[in-house]
């Protein structure tokens, strides 16, 4: 079955600072990936995607992501955090080996992002 | 273009009542998803409708989950009875085939707390 493992449950960083939030993968063939921000009491918003083009995908906020198939890693990055940056961070994977259907996300636990002043 | 809309936001409910969550999803998105989230966790899914088909239902507890999606456009889940294991959110999701890309988009979801 497919997993999906988040590096750090918080992640803290001062405003003007780089995000970084890891993910990490487990599968033999490559997966679509995506990373969704959730606010408080709001649902799930996507942030970006990768669907086998590209390895280094932008996506809104100013955010990006890295496919890196020889570490199984789709690690979130933001050069430079804004106050408004703080939320939770979800790393998801559909498709891939063992015949998982493209259809079902599977998620990662989540990483809350606070941003400092 | 209308996002997924989901009622009620809250709701608060004393253990072994019933209680029913809607869903209306995009315009034209085929497939239909349930998730439970509970706190401080990722999504889990509960069940996955192709049209009115649901052709993923291996994580909902049958015993007092149940849900239907008539017409193959809204759907409603329900719980009965209900225990104090089920406080959580609950978040519908829809998304469309077409392009391949397999992007869900998610309602703000339905908090409920059983008491």
């Amino acid at each position: 079955a497919q997993s999906v493992t988040q590096l750090g449950s918080h992640v803290s960083v001062s405003e003007g600072a780089l995000v970084l939030l890891r993910c990490n993968y487990s599968s033999s063939v490559p997966p679509y990936l995506f990373w969704y921000v959730q606010y408080p009491n709001q649902g799930l918003q996507l942030l970006l995607k990768y669907t086998s083009a590209a390895t280094l995908v932008k996506g809104i906020n100013g955010f990006e992501a890295e496919f890196k198939k020889s570490e199984t890693s789709f690690h979130l990055t933001k050069p430079s955090a804004h106050m408004s940056d703080a939320a939770e961070y979800f790393c998801a994977v559909t498709g891939g080996a063992g015949g998982t259907s493209y259809g079902k996300l599977t998620f990662g636990q989540g990483t809350i992002l606070t941003v400092h002043p | 273009e209308a996002g997924v809309v989901q009622s009620p936001r809250y709701k608060i409910i004393e253990k072994k009542q019933p209680v029913a969550f809607w869903c209306n999803p995009i315009s034209g998105h085929n497939t239909l998803y349930w998730y439970l989230q509970n706190l401080g966790q990722g999504p889990e899914l509960l069940i996955r409708y192709e049209n009115e088909e649901a052709v993923d239902d291996s994580q909902l507890p049958k015993d007092r989950f149940s849900a239907e999606r008539l017409k193959g456009v809204d759907s409603t889940l329900k719980i009965q009875p209900a225990e104090l294991g089920d406080s959580a959110v609950y978040l519908c999701a829809s998304s469309t085939h077409s392009g391949g890309t397999y992007e869900q988009y998610f309602g703000p979801g339905t908090r409920l707390t059983v008491t």
